[in-house]
């Protein structure tokens, strides 16, 4: 089967760094991906990642080891707004459209 | 650049009744794909349209259908409500069906079946 796993909800404080990790287990890998969403909102994308390493976008990085079926969405520099969901979401290698998305991690920032 | 648009906001509806759910894609954008996401879940994937062609469906019956029209809008249609189909419709658009394109939101459809 297809699974990916997600913590369901952290805490952290605003100004501080944060870690939000992902493992998958899916029928072959096509690149993951990260997307952030606020409650009532549509997810808007973050990150992409199909090579094994790390990518850094301003205060965001994402990274990925496709040997270890893990990623990992890095925060830095914590604001009140980052206060969402997370998700994980992997496009399986036999799949050109779709992607698996895990359940998403409830992050909760405290001032 | 005009973004995704889904339509209508909000809808309630009772069981065995019929729906459908419109989207309006990103400007440029060909392809869609339409998602059902229940409270506190990851988004499901329900089907793909590219160049008003379905090109890939997630296990959902035959009862989930959708259309994609030469301007690249999209329909979503449900029939015979069932309560567990109470979520958040999403559709996404993309330029194309590539592997590493992102995909853009819409904001939702929040469909209550009762």
């Amino acid at each position: 089967g297809q699974n990916i796993d997600q913590p369901t909800e952290m805490t952290a404080t605003e100004g501080a760094i944060v870690q939000i990790n992902c493992t998958y287990q899916t029928s072959g890998f096509n690149g993951l991906f990260w997307y952030q969403q606020h409650a009532g909102e549509a997810p808007t994308f973050l990150s992409y990642n199909v090579l094994d390493g790390l990518e850094e976008k301003g205060r965001f990085s994402s990274f990925l080891s496709r040997s270890k079926g893990y990623s990992y969405l890095l925060l830095k520099e914590l604001q009140m707004k980052d206060s969402a969901s997370y998700l994980c979401a992997v496009r399986p290698m036999d799949s050109n459209y779709q992607l698996i998305w895990g359940a998403g991690t409830k992050l909760i920032i405290k001032p | 650049e005009t973004g995704v648009t889904q339509s209508p906001t909000h809808l309630i509806k009772t069981r065995g009744q019929q729906v459908t759910l419109r989207c309006s894609s990103q400007s440029g954008h060909n392809t869609v794909s339409w998602y059902q996401q229940a409270l506190g879940q990851g988004p499901q994937f329900i089907f793909q349209y590219y160049r008003e062609e379905e090109n890939g469906r997630g296990n959902f019956p035959p009862r989930f259908s959708g259309l994609q029209f030469p301007n690249y809008s999209s329909e979503l249609n449900v029939n015979a409500l069932e309560l567990d189909d109470s979520a958040l419709y999403l559709c996404a658009s993309s330029y194309s069906q590539g592997s590493a394109d992102e995909q853009f939101f819409g904001p939702g459809t929040r469909l209550t079946v009762l």
